[in-house]
This record gives structure tokens, sequence and C-alpha cells, in this order.
């Protein structure tokens, strides 16, 4: 499978932990963005990379996360001290330029009880 | 901050019947996307319109993008069971470096066989 890849599919955590996701963007594809996506809502950008530069940060992005890119292929997204607003579908796309089309991951489904 | 409003919000219809999806907003757009969404899944591209008053055609289904380039319409002919799914619309804006989509609040859509 040569699409965009994210794991865990879905993580459940205790208020207070910290959790990371991964995300594998297609070989090749110069650009990855994350977004979330809460129940009955379209998802919302929250930050992108262009290699391993990160360009653009929402004001959804609050110091509780952080993403990174370090090797501009795969990346990370890390919440620390979850809070119960945070559970959410956490869904990363890539693409090979800025003409192209962003292709979306299965993304990861975080509940924080 | 780009808000695009999607109408419906929801909308369960009988098979074979024709509907419309519509996709507004005050700010005007590069390009607009459609996507549709499977539950506990990542969206998929659809369509993308770029050039005002385009008319794209994919199967029983016909995109329109405003002459404004600032809404866009998603009419479905004839629909069948496998269209059901979450509609998205996605504007982006290629300004400064400005390269995150923007999504709509989605159109749930049911087909009732």
């Amino acid at each position: 499978d040569t699409g965009v890849s994210q794991n865990p599919r879905h993580k459940i955590t205790k208020r207070g932990q910290n959790v990371t996701f991964r995300c594998d963007p297609i070989s090749e594809h110069n650009r990855l963005y994350w977004y979330r996506q809460t129940l009955g809502q379209g998802p919302e950008f929250l930050t992108y990379f262009q290699n391993e530069a990160q360009l653009e940060k929402s004001r959804l992005l609050s110091d509780r996360f952080s993403a990174e890119r370090p090797k501009g292929s795969f990346s990370t997204l890390e919440i620390q001290r979850t809070e119960q607003g945070d559970s959410a579908m956490y869904l990363c796309a890539s693409r090979r330029g800025v003409d192209n089309e962003q292709f979306f991951g299965p993304g990861t489904r975080l509940t924080v009880l | 901050t780009q808000l695009l409003e999607q109408s419906p919000q929801f909308l369960s219809i009988q098979e074979g019947e024709n509907l419309t999806v519509y996709c507004n907003s005050s700010s005007v757009f590069s390009s607009l996307q459609w996507y549709r969404q499977e539950p506990g899944e990542g969206p998929v591209l659809l369509v993308t319109v770029v050039t005002g008053g385009e008319v794209k055609k994919l199967k029983r289904l016909t995109f329109q993008f405003g002459d404004a380039r600032k809404d866009s319409s998603l009419h479905i002919t004839a629909a069948q069971p496998g269209d059901t799914g979450l509609y998205l619309c996605a504007g982006e804006l290629r300004d400064f470096g400005n390269e995150k989509l923007t999504f709509g609040t989605g159109t749930r859509l049911t087909i009732i066989p």
C-alpha cells in the first residue's frame, strides 16, 4: 500500500497523559499536513511541513501540541497533558507539490477519558 | 478567518432521487475541492475546481464553481445507496505561502434503498 499511513488508528488515554501519533506520507511527497476533526465537523488545519520545515501553525495548536518531521519523511504529533477536549480524529495528509492534491491518511482517533 | 458553510447539514432521500449540496463562503478561493468521507476513514478527493464558472462531471456527480470563486455546488443525479457518506467542500488560498485547506461543515448524505 503506497498511501498515507497513520499509527495508531485508535488511542484511548487518561486525562493528563501524553500521546504521540505518527504519519508516514506517500514517498516523495515533500508537503505534509495535520488536521483535527471533531464529531460532526469538517477537518480543521493544525500545521504543515515542507520537507523538514514547519511553515505554518494554527491557533488551534496550543503549547501542549508539538509536531516534528525530522528528516522530511515521517512526522509525529505529540499532545502533552491531554484534556478531554483533545478527543478527536487526527488526520494527516501529504502531497507532492503545491499544485497537486492532498492525499489523506485514515486518521488516528483519540479518546481522552 | 475563512469560513465555508455547507447546506444542508443532513440529507436523507430515496434511491433514484436527485439532490444538490451547497458550499458558500464570503472569501474568494484559489481552488475548491470536494471530498467524500466514510466513517473511520480519511477524506477522499472527488474533484478540484479552479476557474470561476467551471463545471466538472464525474459520472452522476456534477460540480460547479461560482463565477466569483466564493461558492460551489454538488449535484447528484439518480442517487444510489453507494453515494451515502459525508461530503466535504474545502477551499484553498495560494497567497503568502498559505497552503492549508479550509473545510466546510459537511453534509451527511443518506440514500435509502
